[in-house]
């Protein structure tokens, strides 16, 4: 398996709603990213896991909550978003953080808050 | 701060043709990989290829090769024998090879290649 599969693909939630998105990989890689995508525009990091730890938070904005509950999962949960959170959520994994040589993407999950 | 520029906003290439995608970069480390990603309308990030710093040797994967001068701090791709389905959305995008915080993806504003039948 050399996939790292994102569940829902598309997400339509309201400024009060709470739901979460997951990553899933099962290529035994110990780091694992989230990236928010706006249209036309690059991937921008959001979260960093190392070995199930946070390493990085890129002064993410609390309504924005990881989770690593194992190396093959990771859980990004969302609560009380604003319309402008509405974008690209992209997960990656790579073999290490540290000596990364490539990194694996999902497709991402489309999110739109009404 | 390692910054990565592509001038390019978008490019058109017809079928069957070659066509090269600009990268620039500016670091003051001495090793450090390269990379050309493309996202197609299936949102998916997919690496082309990569570039190890300290290798004289431009990589290529098939159709895909780049031009990589290290002394101008320049990362071209080179595209032949353009198919449809190369049309999408390119980045490149540079990584330290040292770790710490700075060890992220750092990744250019991209450049949309439509391929024209």
């Amino acid at each position: 398996d050399t996939e790292v599969t994102q569940t829902p693909k598309h997400l339509v939630m309201g400024m009060t709603n709470k739901k979460s998105l997951k990553c899933e990989q099962h290529m035994g890689h110990r780091a694992m990213y989230w990236y928010k995508q706006k249209a036309k525009k690059p991937p921008e990091l959001m979260f960093v896991y190392s070995y199930e730890k946070l390493s990085i938070n890129e002064s993410v904005p609390s309504r924005f909550s990881p989770e690593c509950p194992n190396s093959s999962l990771l859980n990004l949960h969302l609560h009380a978003l604003q319309p402008e959170d509405s974008a690209l959520y992209l997960c990656a994994s790579s073999q290490d953080f540290n000596r990364a040589r490539t990194y694996t993407f999902g497709s991402g999950t489309r999110l739109t808050v009404v | 701060a390692q910054t990565v520029t592509q001038s390019q906003p978008e490019m058109s290439v017809q079928e069957a043709e070659t066509v090269t995608l600009s990268c620039t970069y500016d670091t003051s480390e001495s090793d450090y990989y390269l990379f050309w990603y493309k996202q197609p309308p299936s949102r998916q990030m997919i690496l082309v290829i990569r570039q190890e710093a300290y290798k004289q040797q431009n990589a290529t994967e098939n159709r895909f090769s780049v031009n990589f001068q290290k002394a101008a701090k320049s990362f071209s791709l080179k595209i032949s024998d353009s198919q449809l389905g190369d049309a999408a959305m390119y980045f490149c995008a540079y990584r330290t090879v040292y770790g710490g915080a700075t060890n992220k993806l750092i990744f250019g504003t991209g450049t949309l290649l439509a391929v024209q039948p």
